[in-house]
């Protein structure tokens, strides 16, 4: 199984939801990592979890929240999202050992904010 | 042809033809690149990556090209067929080795559109 899903694959919440983006992946991969794309623009990343544990976070917003319940599973929670956040969200996921860092990517999330 | 300005570049060429998609980075201490192929609707695909050390590296029907001194990637696709329509993006990592992870820096990206 190569493969990270996503779910959902669309959503559309109002600036006082509370919403949760979910990836899970069955590859036995140690990284996992959030990104968000907006259209006509490169994946640009957001936070990278290593053994399950934050390693980065790239100076993110609090409104996203990530969370790494147990090394086949990622969340992104939401909550009080601007307009501006509307753009597609993608998770991927990578081996832990230097052999290759090639990141398998879900097919992500197109979130809008209303 | 191939145009660069306020929008993602674009490649067109014809099926059958060969195509080469030119990337430029900027960390000299990047070490590890990675070629990806987004379709519209979907995740970046892995096409082909390299390392450092190396400066060609053959896949199936594609062979990246590393030119460390100007600091410059390309990707051939040989044979190109309507199906590698898509954005491709080349990207890289820093320092490859000191971490169990990659942080991915993604370029700009190129939309190749291949007509039959």
């Amino acid at each position: 199984d190569t493969e990270v899903t996503q779910t959902p694959k669309h959503l559309v919440m109002g600036m006082t939801n509370k919403k949760s983006l979910k990836c899970e992946q069955h590859m036995g991969h140690r990284a996992m990592y959030w990104y968000k794309q907006k259209a006509k623009k490169p994946p640009e990343l957001m936070f990278v979890y290593s053994y399950e544990k934050l390693s980065i976070n790239e100076s993110v917003p609090s409104r996203f929240s990530p969370e790494c319940p147990n090394s086949s599973l990622l969340n992104l929670h939401l909550h009080a999202l601007q307009p501006e956040d509307s753009a597609l969200y993608l998770c991927a996921s990578s081996q832990d050992f230097g052999q290759t860092y090639e990141q398998y990517f879900g097919p992500g999330t197109r979130l809008t904010v209303t | 042809g191939e145009s660069v300005g306020l929008h993602l570049p674009t490649l067109s060429v014809q099926e059958g033809d060969n195509s080469i998609i030119n990337c430029a980075y900027s960390n000299s201490a990047s070490d590890y690149f990675i070629w990806y192929k987004q379709e519209s609707g979907k995740g970046p695909q892995f096409i082909i990556d390299i390392r450092s050390n190396m400066d060609k590296r053959q896949g199936q029907r594609v062979t990246v090209l590393l030119n460390k001194t100007v600091k410059h990637l390309s990707l051939q696709i040989a044979a190109t067929q309507p199906g590698d329509s898509a954005v491709y993006f080349c990207a890289e990592i820093p320092n490859a080795g000191g971490t169990s992870y990659g942080k991915l820096t993604f370029g700009q990206g190129t939309i190749l559109t291949v007509h039959p």
